[in-house]
């Protein structure tokens, strides 16, 4: 069974710099894809970006990035000039490419809750 | 506006009553799912179904019931089998591509339930 997790329960980050969020899976599928999810204190759930395992280029979204590392089974999100509205819990999350039953369906980690300092 | 809704947005309840929690989706995706979201928990996948009148459990199924009778709508019940119900639960829905698998999926905005 697939796992993800995301060892940092939470992250601080000054405003306008650079924070790294960590996540590492474990799965023995070949084709996958990643994401990571931004929930606000709305506890609206946001698709932040998105990554295909069959792809080696790092997914880039604005001011966000991912560093795709499939080897180490490693998917890191870097939020750059942080904003106050950033501030969130953010979520990494895995689905298998394969066909079956259960293709579609999400693996989460816990979760890691990001303060931006103004 | 298409999107998904859920209600309501607090819900109480009595221990040994069930409650209904409501999902409906006007974005003509195939697939919707129910997840429950614990404090450091993350989301745990409780039921999801890819087509109508079709519906499979997920990891934490027991004390839940589901249907879909509609393609839009796939409400949630809480039965008083669920013996530690106060959570937050969340609705999803993803499209079906013409390849057979699925896209990303849209979350609704939750439904938070307490047992009194």
């Amino acid at each position: 069974a697939q796992t993800v997790t995301q060892s940092q329960p939470e992250m601080s980050v000054q405003e306008a710099e650079t924070v790294t969020l960590s996540c590492t899976y474990d799965t023995s599928e070949s084709d996958y894809y990643l994401f990571w999810y931004k929930q606000p204190p709305s506890r609206q759930m946001i698709l932040v970006i998105r990554q295909e395992a069959y792809k080696q280029q790092n997914a880039t979204e604005n001011r966000f990035s991912v560093n795709f590392q499939k080897a180490a089974k490693s998917f890191s999100l870097k939020i750059s000039d942080s904003q106050l509205g950033d501030a969130a819990m953010y979520f990494c999350a895995y689905r298998s490419a394969n066909y079956g039953g259960s293709q579609g369906n999400l693996i989460f980690g816990k979760g890691t809750k990001l303060s931006v300092k103004p | 506006d298409g999107g998904i809704t859920q209600s309501p947005k607090y819900l109480f309840r009595k221990e040994g009553q069930n409650v209904t929690l409501s999902c409906e989706q006007n974005l003509n995706h195939d697939a919707m799912y129910w997840y429950r979201q614990d404090p450091g928990q993350g989301l745990r996948l409780i039921y999801y179904s890819q087509i109508v009148n079709d519906f499979q459990k997920g990891d934490i199924a027991e004390g839940y019931s589901v249907s879909r009778e509609k393609k839009e709508s796939f409400p949630l019940t809480v039965t008083s089998a669920q013996k530690n119900p106060t959570a937050f639960y969340l609705c999803a829905s993803s499209s079906r591509t013409s390849g057979g698998t699925y896209n990303e999926q849209f979350f609704g905005p939750g439904t938070r339930l307490t047992v009194l």
